[in-house]
C-alpha cells in the first residue's frame, strides 16, 4: 500500500524566512503534485513534477522531485503572508494509467507578520 | 461557467434522507472523481470515472452511489448516511494523456444529522 508521508504538518514562520516542506513516498513513482488549499476552499494544482530531478519554480515556491530518494520537497522562500494555506502533495504510482492519486495529510502553513 | 462546478455549496440531511450532489466540469476533460475530505484525515480518493466508464471503487459503502451520465457530468447519490460521513466532498476532473493534472471544484460541505 502506498503511503505518502509529509513533514511538517504544521508549521509557523515569520515574513521574510526561507523554509522546507518534505513529501516522502514509499512505492516508485514518477509522476507527484503538490496543491494549496486556502481554508474553506478547493484545491489549487500548484506543480507536476514529472521526472527524477525535475524542478519547477512559481514566485517563491519552487518544487523539486528526487525518485530515487522517493521524495519532493516544496521550498518556501522569503515567505509572505499570502502563502499562508494548506499544502499538499500527491503520488500516482500507476504510471499516468489509472487517475489514481494518493495525498498527503497536508502541511499547514501560517506565515505571520 | 469555467472550471469546475459543485451544487450544493452546502447541505445538512437527516440520516434517513435521500440527497444528490452535483458536479459539472467544462474543462473538456474525460475523467471525473469523487473525493472525502474529513478533518485530520488525508483526502481519500472515493471514485473514478474515464470516458463515463467506472474505474475506481475505492471500497466505498454502498449508502454512496456514483452516477456519471457523460463525461461533463457526475453525480453522487446519498442516502441513509451516517454521523461520520460528515465531510467536504470534492470532484475532480482532469485529461486523458494529460499528466492527470487534477482540476477541482469548491466542494460541498455535507453535514450529516
Amino acid at each position: 500500500e502506498l503511503k505518502v508521508e509529509q513533514n511538517p504538518l504544521f508549521l509557523s514562520m515569520q515574513e521574510g524566512k526561507n523554509y522546507t516542506i518534505y513529501c516522502n513516498y514509499s512505492t516508485t513513482s514518477d509522476r507527484l503534485y503538490w496543491y494549496r488549499q486556502d481554508p474553506g476552499k478547493s484545491l489549487e494544482s500548484l506543480f507536476v513534477l514529472l521526472s527524477n530531478g525535475a524542478v519547477k519554480q512559481e514566485g517563491r515556491l519552487m518544487a523539486s522531485l528526487d525518485t530515487k530518494a522517493r521524495l519532493s520537497t516544496l521550498h518556501i522562500t522569503a515567505a509572505v503572508h499570502d502563502l499562508s494555506a494548506t499544502y499538499f502533495c500527491a503520488v500516482d504510482i500507476s504510471g499516468g494509467s489509472n487517475y489514481k492519486l494518493t495525498f498527503g495529510k497536508g502541511t499547514l502553513l501560517t506565515v505571520n507578520p | 461557467e469555467t472550471g469546475v462546478t459543485q451544487t450544493p455549496r452546502h447541505l445538512v440531511m437527516g440520516m434517513t434522507n435521500k440527497k444528490s450532489l452535483k458536479c459539472e466540469q467544462h474543462l473538456g476533460h474525460n475523467a471525473m472523481y469523487w473525493y472525502k475530505q474529513s478533518a485530520k484525515k488525508p483526502l481519500e480518493l472515493m471514485f473514478v470515472y474515464n470516458f463515463k466508464e467506472q474505474t475506481e471503487n475505492n471500497s466505498v459503502p454502498s449508502r454512496f452511489s456514483p452516477e456519471c451520465p457523460n463525461s461533463s457530468h457526475l453525480f453522487l447519490h446519498l442516502h441513509t448516511l451516517q454521523p461520520e460521513d460528515s465531510a467536504l466532498y470534492l470532484c475532480a476532473s482532469s485529461q486523458t494523456g494529460s499528466y492527470n493534472e487534477q482540476f477541482f471544484g469548491p466542494g460541498t460541505r455535507l453535514t450529516v444529522l
